[in-house]
């Protein structure tokens, strides 16, 4: 079945620790993004890539890094320089074009810094 | 900064009744808009597309688009339990180089029996 994954879905972290949120796709599609929401929040974008080897920075994207060496992976890297990580991060994908804003979005990765 | 704003809820409707979301954006090149459903620890699922002027129906729900007003609505009609959900609304701005949703907080609704 295609769909996107998300691991690993519950992350503790202590303080000064970088983690690494991994997102899988098989629907080919070429758009991924990761988004950050709080309690309450809608969702903020932190970045987003339309190509591999390519990504531009969303509205969040101080404390975050993320690569696209691959179609199907996109990794976000929570450093130790953002100062609030605690959060539900999402992970979506999307085709180009005219369907652009339908977005698939994986299960979600719930990060507690401790 | 481009917004979109959703009214404040949260929104209380009873078994059967209709519910209305609405949704107001800032920026009048956004060129479609959607409305996404998630759960509660869940994650968000898309639930309707509009990118015309006018009303689309799918079941339940009817997205309305009003581009002069810069206003989308949601309606539920016969609203059921499992309709309980924060509903989101997102303007897609297609940009300079690389597209993407905007999106809204969110409203939360509760359909009681």
């Amino acid at each position: 079945d295609g769909g996107i994954t998300q691991s690993p879905k519950y992350l503790f972290r202590k303080e000064g620790q970088n983690v690494t949120l991994s997102c899988e796709q098989n629907l080919n599609h070429d758009a991924m993004y990761w988004y950050r929401q709080d309690p309450g929040q809608g969702l903020r974008l932190i970045y987003y890539s339309q190509i591999v080897n390519d990504f531009q920075k969303g509205d969040i994207a101080e404390g975050y890094s993320v690569s696209r060496e691959k179609k199907e992976s996109f990794p976000l890297t929570v450093t130790s320089a953002q100062k609030n990580p605690t959060a539900f991060y999402l992970c979506a994908s999307s085709t180009p074009g005219g369907r652009a804003g339908e977005l698939f979005f994986g299960e979600g990765s719930r990060l507690t810094v401790l | 900064q481009k917004e979109v704003e959703q009214n404040s809820g949260p929104l209380s409707v009873p078994e059967g009744a209709i519910a209305s979301l609405n949704c107001t954006y800032s920026d009048r090149g956004s060129q479609s808009f959607f409305w996404y459903r998630q759960y509660s620890g869940k994650s968000p699922e898309l639930i309707m597309s509009i990118y015309s002027n006018g009303d689309k129906e799918d079941g339940r729900f009817t997205a309305q688009l009003n581009k002069a007003s810069q206003y989308v609505s949601l309606l539920i009609r016969d609203s059921q339990p499992s309709d309980s959900a924060t509903y989101l609304c997102a303007a897609y701005d297609r940009g300079s180089t690389l597209g993407r949703l905007y999106f809204g907080r969110g409203t939360q609704l509760t359909v009681w029996p």
